[in-house]
């Protein structure tokens, strides 16, 4: 079935650093990719998302690329700071027709330590 | 604009007994989906919802339905309380269906005991 892989489960940097999050989806008729952020206690939220007609997305500090051929997309945040810290999910759907449902990734714990 | 309210947000329930929650999307949104979320297996999509009818399914029992109304107000029931039904419940609405620009609403949490 459908399925998203997510890594790492853990990433820890300190402020400053960058952070790569990657995930690889099974479905190559998948062609929405959003991530989420979710801190502790807090609902998932909205932080970015790409569609496969784009390679790739920048929205101030954080950036998505695509490999539709290699059926990957990562996540990547620049001068990390300690408000990052929270849980990431990267999920993929595949958007008219077929399977009509975010399919998530185990999610990625990444702390940035001051 | 109002975010997407769960309610309520905490229950706690007996194994055998059955529940129901709620979820009001944000004004416009058409699309409802459900998602189970627990430590151990992630965020575990249950349904979605667009215009009243269930479009897609996930892989859980039969005990686990839900419906929305002409409003968009969703509801889920789950019948029969298991001890591992007992996780964070969370609805995420979107203006159109296969969960483009989903928000989520803060969750139910449900414990069985």
């Amino acid at each position: 079935g459908e399925n998203v892989e997510q890594h790492p489960s853990t990433l820890s940097v300190q402020e400053g650093d960058s952070a790569v999050i990657k995930c690889t989806y099974s479905d190559s008729a998948s062609n929405y990719f959003p991530w989420y952020k979710q801190e502790l206690g807090k609902r998932p939220q909205l932080i970015i998302d790409i569609r496969s007609n784009v390679g790739e997305k920048k929205d101030q500090r954080i950036a998505v690329t695509l490999n539709k051929t290699a059926k990957h997309f990562s996540l990547h945040i620049t001068e990390t700071q300690p408000e990052d810290s929270a849980v990431y999910f990267c999920a993929a759907s595949k958007v008219s027709g077929g399977y009509n449902k975010l399919i998530f990734g185990a999610g990625t714990r990444l702390a940035v330590h001051p | 604009k109002a975010g997407v309210t769960q309610t309520p947000r905490y229950l706690i329930k007996t194994r055998g007994q059955q529940v129901t929650l709620s979820c009001s999307p944000i004004s416009g949104h058409r699309s409802v989906s459900w998602y189970q979320q627990t430590p151990g297996q992630g965020l575990q999509f249950l349904f979605e919802y667009f215009s009243e009818t269930q479009r897609n399914k996930g892989n859980f029992p039969g005990r686990f339905s839900g419906r929305q109304f002409s409003n968009s107000r969703s509801e889920m029931n789950v019948s029969t309380l298991e001890l591992g039904d007992s996780a964070l419940y969370l609805c995420a609405s979107s203006y159109d269906y296969g969960g483009t620009e989903a928000f989520f609403g803060q969750g139910t949490r449900l414990t069985v005991v």
